[in-house]
Order: C-alpha cells, then structure tokens, then sequence
C-alpha cells in the first residue's frame, strides 16, 4: 500500500529552529511536496523536491533521501505566524500525477 | 488571475437536503481536482479532471457525489442527500498537465455542515 508518516504535533519557541520529518512508501516516485495549512484555511505551496538533496528557500528549507524514503522541512528563526499544520504530499508515477496525502503536522509556536 | 475561486465559503444545510458548490481554477491549468478533508487529516481525493474530461473518481466516493466541468473551465461538485458524515471542508485544486513542480494551487474551500 502506500502510507505517509508524519507526526501528530510539536511544539517550539519562537525564534528556534524546527525540523519536521516525512516518511513515505509509495508505489513510485515522482516528487515530495509541503505544504502549509492555518486553521480553517486551504493549503499553501511550500516547497518541491524531486532530487535527493537540500532545497532553500528564505527561512524554510526542505530536504530529501528517494534511497530511506524520507524528507523533512526545516523551519528557521520561528515566528507565531508559523504556527500551522504542514503537510507532506508525494507524487507517484501513474500517469494521473496524483499526490498522496500525509495526514499534516500541526506545528505550534509559543513566546 | 486571481488563483482559484471556490463558492460558497461557507455552507449549512439540513441532513437529506442538496448542496452544489462552485470552484473557478486559474485560467491556464487545465487540471481540477476535489478534496475533502477533515479536521486533523490530509485532503483525501475525490475526482479530478483533465479540460471537461472526468479521469477519476475515487472508490471511497458515493452515489451520492457527482461533479462536472462542462466546458472544462469552472467546475461543480454537488453532493445529493446529504449526511451528517458528509460535513468536511471541500477543497478544489488546479494544476498544469504536466505538474512536475508545480503541485497544485488550491481554493480556500467551501466548509459545510450538515445539521
């Protein structure tokens, strides 16, 4: 079958760094995606990879391993507006370009 | 392009009753898709669309749910006797065909409740 792990929650402090981790099985491999997701409202892009490696982008970076089956996002220099649900969505290789789903890590910021 | 439109934010509707929604997606993407999700869970698929043409409807998907995208621009999913069980944010996502990179680019949802 095809599963996405991610955890349930965490806590940080503002100002800290917060690594959130991503692990998948997937019946093929054509991208990890993140997604962030405030309460009551839709998801936002965050980040892409397809190669193995570190991608940046300002305060946010996302890494992954295709060969461990595992991403996870790195969130800098953590504001309260960072407090949201991130979701891990890998693509497979059928021809419909579908994204499967984790079920997101709800990520609170405290003073 | 003001990204993907969905209509109504909000709906709240009694149990047995139809409901329609409306999503826009953003002019170029020829790819639609519908999610519900509930809270502390991922957006779970529904069915999507390549221009008018329904590829795919997920087996977890009732009778009860049909969507259209007649001319392959704007698309509705109406949901017929509704349940209880059915109260969920909807979430309507466009993408270009080939989508390498570029994910989808999602709706703020239509949240109904079922009274």
């Amino acid at each position: 079958g095809q599963n996405i792990d991610q955890p349930t929650e965490m806590t940080a402090t503002e100002g800290a760094i917060v690594q959130i981790n991503c692990t998948y099985q997937t019946s093929g491999f054509n991208g990890l995606f993140w997604y962030q997701q405030h309460a009551g409202e839709a998801p936002t892009f965050l980040s892409y990879n397809v190669l193995d490696g570190l991608e940046e982008k300002g305060r946010f970076s996302s890494f992954l391993s295709r060969s461990k089956g595992y991403s996870y996002l790195l969130l800098k220099e953590l504001q309260m507006k960072d407090s949201a649900s991130y979701l891990c969505a890998v693509r497979g290789m059928d021809s419909n370009y579908q994204l499967i789903w984790g079920a997101g890590t709800k990520l609170i910021i405290k003073p | 392009d003001t990204g993907v439109s969905q209509d109504p934010r909000h709906k709240i509707t009694k149990r047995g009753q139809n409901v329609t929604f409306r999503c826009d997606p953003i002019s170029e993407h020829n790819r639609l898709y519908w999610y519900r999700q509930t809270l502390g869970q991922g957006p779970e698929f529904l069915t999507y669309f390549q221009n008018e043409a329904q590829l795919e409807k997920s087996r977890l998907l009732s009778d009860r749910f049909s969507a259209e995208r007649p001319k392959g621009s704007f698309s509705t999913l109406e949901i017929q006797r509704t349940e209880q069980g059915d109260s969920a944010m909807y979430l309507c996502a466009s993408s270009l065909e080939s989508g390498a990179g570029y994910g989808y680019t999602f709706g703020s949802g239509t949240r109904l409740t079922v009274v």
